[in-house]
């Protein structure tokens, strides 16, 4: 098994809408509605901004949403802000337990 | 507000061990999961290894089956990572992070600040 692919970078203007697609298998992401996302600022922690595929934890800005198509999970920035500039990871369950993480996604705003 | 410091990493010779540990505190430890998540110098994350609430079950990722153990001391709300046999592929930034429950399958958070582990002769 290896990581679910994500595109390396995505970039966009303040106030646009951006993407990240998610895609793994249907061991993973096919199978488990427990899909994750993380945002990692340069030596930070992670931090969880979605999980079970479109929740929010508390103060999470409602910016944020995530959906699945089958094998592919995405997450959505609306109304991109500077702050929005990090590296984001999804994750989903695999079974066993085990998890699987993205290859993760540098999103730059322009 | 949940709290998680690792501590313990350092530079270590390849083949050698070492031992994390990760203080708890502000939530009933004993009642979740948790978890170590590690990443390379500038490099992804990778899930490394999960233990129940109890400590009864435990779970690895095939990269440190069979080298690193996991373990907890709910007495003292403490997590370990005991890692032997360590190669240069190991070295990276180990994170612990709290389940969502007692049993690994949903989400990581709160993370740690991470401790740095150098594998290097």
């Amino acid at each position: 098994q290896s990581a679910l692919t994500q595109p390396a970078s995505v970039s966009g203007s303040p106030g646009q809408s951006i993407t990240i697609s998610c895609t793994g298998t249907s061991s993973d992401v096919g199978s488990y509605d427990l899909v994750s996302w993380y945002q990692q600022h340069p030596g930070k922690a992670p931090k969880l901004m979605i999980y079970e595929v479109t929740k929010r934890p508390s103060g999470v800005s409602n910016r944020f949403s995530g959906s699945k198509s089958g094998n592919t999970a995405s997450l959505t920035i609306s109304g991109l802000q500077a702050e929005d500039e990090a590296d984001y990871y999804c994750c989903s369950y695999a079974g066993s337990p085990t998890y699987f993480f993205g290859t993760g996604t540098k999103v730059t705003v322009l | 507000e949940v709290q998680l410091l690792e501590s313990g990493g350092g530079l270590v010779q390849p083949g050698g061990s070492l031992r994390l540990s990760c203080a708890a505190s502000r939530f009933t430890f004993s009642s979740y999961a948790m978890s170590w998540v590690r990443q390379a110098p500038g490099k992804g994350l990778e899930w490394v290894s999960a233990i129940s609430g109890s400590g009864r079950s435990t779970y690895y990722a095939d990269s440190v089956k069979g080298r690193f153990t996991i373990s907890r001391d709910n007495s003292k709300n403490m997590l370990y990572l005991q890692m032997n046999s360590l190669r240069v592929e190991d070295t990276a930034v180990y994170y612990c992070a709290k389940e969502s429950t007692n049993w690994p399958e949903d989400r990581l958070d709160p993370w740690g600040q991470g401790t740095l582990v150098i594998v290097s002769s």
